[in-house]
């Protein structure tokens, strides 16, 4: 089963709107990180939060964690059409080699 | 150049073909991964290679054979392959395998197994 589990699966909001998912995974981490894939191309990394880190801001982005509930959260304020993408949580575990599993994802669309 | 290539970026092959995908990258990055894609989910990992030795096989089938003739460039052979097979292969490289980097995804290729 995944690591991550994110929730929503899918959300669309107006332009000028805030848009939030979740991440949630099961084991202990290194760190947690949030990437973004425009439709059938690369991804994008956008954070990394380390495990004794709390909150991280960049730019319009803010993501949380909190290890005791094993979740994590990004925030996008004030969206832009720009930002309609699939966005991934991934998790970095040392006991699994430190490779990244990823998240379900949540396909965001922001309409104009 | 924070820039990870992939070629092709499309492919369609038989299920007899012999094809390999290229990715390259030239930021002197130490550790290099192939994920597989399919429509709507999330990327799994295949292969990492580190310093240029395959470090993780994720029970991966034989007719995905990785190869990483130097530090710049990693290849995916492909040979008899199922026509579920078909999905979106990436690349991506990071400084090195500790699980504190970011990874630098290739836009990847589009394979189709007829």
């Amino acid at each position: 089963s995944q690591q991550g589990e994110e929730d929503p699966q899918a959300l669309s909001i107006q332009e000028g709107e805030n848009a939030t998912m979740n991440c949630s995974y099961k084991t202990s981490i290194n760190n947690l990180q949030w990437y973004r894939q425009n439709s059938g191309r690369g991804l994008v990394h956008l954070i990394l939060i380390r495990s004794n880190e709390r909150e991280k801001h960049s730019g319009r982005l803010r993501v949380t964690l909190d290890t005791s509930k094993k979740s994590s959260s990004l925030l996008i304020t004030a969206s832009r059409a720009a930002d309609t993408a699939s966005y991934f949580c991934a998790t970095a575990v040392k006991a699994a080699g430190n490779k990244l599993t990823f998240g379900g994802g949540t396909r965001v669309l922001v309409k104009p | 150049d924070t820039e990870v290539t992939q070629t092709p970026k499309h492919l369609v092959m038989g299920m007899t073909n012999k094809k390999s995908l290229k990715c390259e990258q030239h930021m002197g990055h130490r550790a290099m991964y192939w994920y597989k894609q399919k429509a709507k989910k999330p990327p799994e990992l295949m292969f990492v290679y580190s310093y240029e030795k395959l470090s993780i096989n994720e029970s991966v089938p034989s007719r995905f054979s990785p190869e990483c003739p130097n530090s710049s460039l990693l290849n995916l052979h492909l040979h008899a392959l199922q026509p579920e097979d078909s999905a979106l292969y990436l690349c991506a490289s990071s400084q090195e395998v500790s699980g504190q980097e970011t990874q630098y995804f290739g836009p990847g290729t589009r394979l189709l197994v007829l």
